[in-house]
């Protein structure tokens, strides 16, 4: 298996566009996690999915965040508009079963907003 | 107070040596801790997980969990330069099934 895929692998945008990030599960995984990375904060939850569902987006910071999960290979995370303070790392990770066991994680997104 | 704690670092130790990387946590719920490594600029990757207190051994690494006090560790044996990283803990925390992740300890392996 080719792992967690992620694309774009950079993007950079002007503030106020919008911006989407895209993520391919590993086959067979039921649960889909996006995270966030900074300097400041370190890596933190945006949202999991479990079987395509929205469990959890406490950690979404805004409505300016939504994420989509459509189908079991395939999930979005999109920023409308972006804001500098939201450049980071988004890292997609995937795992099997319900409690994030070995969450496998994709090799990220850095996007930078100027 | 943060749910992981972790010190920054970095932590210095000389190749050969024994690595110690500690981790707390608050949340006395808390089921199931992970080690992550992750090199600069690339993705965290699993290294060990423990759910048990006690010692739980992997080649050169060895994770302990102490429930009563809230800490796990992450030893390394035999430091290597490639082994220079962050890494990162990780717990579930009651209530969230997605994992918790601390700040990460950046080592540093002087060959």
């Amino acid at each position: 298996d080719a792992g967690v895929i992620q694309s774009p692998r950079h993007e950079v945008t002007e503030m106020g566009q919008e911006v989407t990030l895209r993520c391919k599960p590993i086959s067979g995984h039921n649960s889909l996690f996006w995270y966030r990375q900074t300097m400041m904060r370190g890596l933190e939850l945006l949202i999991y999915f479990n079987n395509n569902v929205p469990i959890d987006d406490s950690g979404m910071p805004e409505d300016r965040f939504s994420a989509k999960m459509p189908n079991a290979s395939f999930s979005t995370l999109k920023i409308q508009p972006s804001e500098p303070r939201d450049s980071a790392v988004y890292f997609c990770a995937s795992s099997y079963g319900s409690s994030n066991t070995e969450a496998f994680f994709g090799q990220g997104t850095r996007l930078t907003v100027v | 107070q943060k749910e992981v704690e972790q010190n920054s670092g970095p932590l210095s130790v000389p190749e050969g040596a024994i690595a110690s990387l500690n981790c707390t946590y608050s949340d006395r719920g808390s089921q199931s801790f992970f080690w992550y490594r992750q090199y600069s600029g690339k993705s965290p990757e699993l290294i060990m997980f423990i759910y048990s207190n006690g010692d739980k051994e992997d080649g050169r690494f060895t994770a302990q969990l102490n429930k009563a006090s809230q800490y796990v560790s992450l030893l390394i044996r035999d430091s290597q330069p490639s082994d220079s990283a962050t890494y990162l803990c990780a717990v579930t925390v009651t209530g969230r099934r997605a994992l918790t992740f601390g700040s990460g300890t950046r080592l540093q392996v002087q060959p």
